[in-house]
């Protein structure tokens, strides 16, 4: 069975760019999370979508972190424009209803910022 | 608030048994999650506590006091692929978390030969 899948498993870029970072849940999973993972802060939520309507964004650091998730099978998180410290891993992970069950989270996307 | 806290870092040694310990503050608990997470890997989910007690599942156990506010997970029979994070979580569906899922900083375990 395939797992949560994102995309990139890395980026690089210059400080200022857009970086759009992609995930495709379990099929089947109505939730939809998002985490940014540091050495500092540890693993936080930055948004929750459930039957794909953004239920809670209160994580999202500020306005240039943007989430969507057009369909049951895709999301984006993207970052525009880009700072230093937007580095981190990048998680999304996904559960078959709502938060009380299991997350099954993907690889991640380590994101470096220049 | 909340707050979760997890021993940083802790050493044990292969065939041993570990005990790692959660301590949580909440107002509005409705269940603690542990899971383990390998260096540069994704966290995987261990076990499912929502009820005081014991729940066991192979070499791994987790344990629950919600009136101490206080977890571990017991991990037997060490083996080398032991050697990972393993991070707390506690849903609070009271204060600013409204139920979604609070991280610990991650308990870094070595296993030793």
């Amino acid at each position: 069975d395939a797992g949560v899948i994102q995309s990139p498993r890395h980026e690089v870029t210059e400080m200022g760019q857009e970086v759009t970072l992609r995930c495709k849940p379990i099929s089947g999973h109505n939730s939809l999370f998002w985490y940014r993972q540091t050495m500092m802060r540890g693993l936080e939520l930055l948004i929750y979508f459930n039957n794909n309507v953004p239920i809670d964004d209160s994580g999202m650091p500020e306005d240039r972190f943007s989430a969507k998730m057009p369909n049951a099978s895709f999301s984006t998180l993207k970052i525009q424009p880009s700072e230093p410290r937007d580095s981190a891993v990048y998680f999304c992970a996904s559960s078959e209803d709502g938060r009380s069950l299991p997350q099954h989270f993907g690889d991640g996307t380590r994101l470096s910022i220049l | 608030g909340q707050n979760i806290d997890q021993p940083t870092e802790m050493t044990a040694t292969e065939g041993a048994i570990v005990q790692i310990n959660c301590t949580y503050q909440t107002s509005g608990f409705n269940g603690l999650f542990w899971y383990q997470q390998h260096a540069g890997e994704a966290p995987t989910f261990l076990s499912y506590n929502v009820l005081d007690g014991l729940e066991e599942k192979g070499r791994f156990s987790s344990f629950l006091s919600r009136s101490k506010g206080y977890s571990y997970l017991l991990l037997k029979e060490l083996q080398m692929k032991d050697s990972a994070s393993y991070l707390c979580a506690v849903r609070d569906l009271d204060g600013g978390s409204q139920g979604n899922l609070i991280f610990g900083k991650g308990t870094k375990l070595s296993v030793k030969p």
